[in-house]
């Protein structure tokens, strides 16, 4: 079974500095996807980053980055120069090969932004 | 562009009523998804839809839980006498047929059994 597993309940971070989120995951699928979404306190589930298990590169959007070490099946968030508005929940999750489109989260990880 | 819109936003409801959560999905998405969150915890797959058919009700907690979506569009989460454990914010989800198969969320419904 596919499993997604945050170990960093919350995380401290100083503006400006970066800070990098874990995710490890297990699965015996050879085609998966990897997500990273951001949840503030709205409720709103906000999609930030895509990796697909046969992506060479590792995937960047902005001041996201994720650090996909398909060995080790971790595929870690980083986040450069935090910003106050980045304080939220992170979930880490991955969506099976085609037939299966759910994704399976992880219990998520709050990063809190300090001045 | 509009993205998913869920109605209501709260909902409060005494336990044993009849509750009924809509999803209006990003328009032309093929695909729609139901997750449930409960209180500090990831969310859970409930259910799948790919335009009308439902091709995945294996998360659904009961056959009290239902779903939707007769047109392809509009889906509709109905959950008959409700207790206490429904309470958990209701979330949905759309993606495209193509062009990667990310899902975008809506700001979800948060429903209250008491």
């Amino acid at each position: 079974a596919q499993k997604i597993t945050q170990t960093q309940p919350g995380m401290f971070v100083q503006e400006k500095e970066a800070v990098t989120l874990d995710c490890t995951y297990d699965t015996s699928d050879q085609s998966y996807g990897l997500f990273w979404y951001k949840q503030p306190s709205s409720g709103e589930m906000i999609f930030l980053i895509y990796q697909g298990s046969y992506d060479e590169q590792n995937a960047t959007e902005g001041r996201y980055s994720l650090n996909f070490q398909k060995a080790r099946k971790s595929a870690n968030l980083v986040i450069s120069a935090s910003q106050l508005g980045d304080s939220a929940m992170y979930f880490c999750a991955m969506r099976g090969p085609y037939n299966t489109d759910k994704l399976i989260f992880g219990t998520g990880t709050r990063l809190q932004v300090f001045p | 562009g509009a993205g998913v819109s869920q109605s209501p936003r709260y909902k409060v409801a005494k336990r044993g009523q009849d509750v009924a959560l809509r999803c209006d999905p990003i328009s032309g998405h093929v695909s729609l998804f139901w997750y449930q969150q409960a209180l500090g915890q990831g969310p859970e797959f409930l259910t799948y839809f790919q335009n009308e058919a439902q091709l995945d009700k294996s998360g659904l907690p009961s056959d009290r839980f239902f779903a939707e979506r007769p047109e392809g569009s509009v889906s509709t989460l109905k959950i008959q006498r409700t207790q206490q454990e429904d309470s958990a914010v209701y979330l949905c989800a759309s993606s495209p047929a193509d062009g990667g198969r990310t899902q975008y969320f809506g700001p979800g419904t948060r429903l209250l059994v008491l």
